[in-house]
């Protein structure tokens, strides 16, 4: 496709709940960005993947939370035995590194709620 | 550590006044820096883009500046407009390794 595809848009699930979210990057586009955004706050870095690189998870909250990316597009980020505090609008970005003027294009994101 | 830290976190201006956001970085080595604009319930889209070299640089606006030597960038928006209410992030090329992002500004414009 032409941008960053998320999915599902929105998302509701019951406390201890596993739930995935799917990011569709750019076509090429070797850096993939998961980041979380709780109501009125800021941007949460969770997880970075570059190439074939081992990615940077040092953003990811706790050891419920992981993501992969596999064959070097699609990514999936999962999030097991949900937590209210897990609420939040989840955001995917994507970008060609390597390239000086590079920028992230971010998916529509997908809105978690937790019950 | 590579951080980029934006103030202030939220601000409240009356339409048409003019405003300043701010940007702080350790990002070293740097490439170039983005103020990126996300409007409520949509992903932040890029405003402007500078690199080492440029100081200033306008979109409308919008007029972004920055100082390399300081480490230091600003958005500044003129005769602000209710549809300027959003979050504004400030993101970091490190050397074209990798984007920091800011936490973003949370822009209100009241009429």
């Amino acid at each position: 496709g032409a941008g960053v595809s998320q999915s599902p848009s929105n998302k509701v699930t019951e406390k201890g709940k596993d739930v995935e979210l799917r990011c569709d990057p750019i076509s090429g586009h070797t850096a993939l960005y998961w980041y979380r955004q709780s109501l009125g706050q800021g941007l949460e870095f969770l997880i970075y993947f570059q190439g074939n690189s081992a990615p940077d998870k040092s953003g990811l909250p706790s050891d419920r939370f992981s993501a992969e990316r596999t064959g070097g597009s699609v990514s999936t980020l999962t999030i097991q035995r949900t937590q209210q505090e897990d609420s939040a609008v989840y955001l995917c970005a994507s970008s060609s590194q390597g390239a000086r003027d590079t920028e992230a294009f971010f998916g529509q994101g997908t809105r978690l709620t937790v019950v | 550590k590579n951080q980029v830290e934006q103030s202030p976190q939220s601000l409240i201006i009356l339409e048409g006044k003019n405003c300043t956001l701010q940007c702080n970085y350790t990002v070293s080595p740097f490439s170039n820096l983005r103020w990126y604009k996300q409007d409520t319930g949509r992903g932040p889209v890029s405003l402007t883009i500078m690199t080492f070299s440029e100081n200033t640089k306008s979109n409308g606006r919008y007029t972004a500046t920055l100082d390399a030597d300081t480490k230091q960038s600003s958005l500044h928006i003129t005769a602000s407009q209710l549809s300027d209410s959003a979050s504004y992030i400030c993101v970091v090329n490190h050397n074209t390794d990798k984007l920091i992002f800011g936490t973003g500004t949370r822009l209100q414009v009241f009429p």
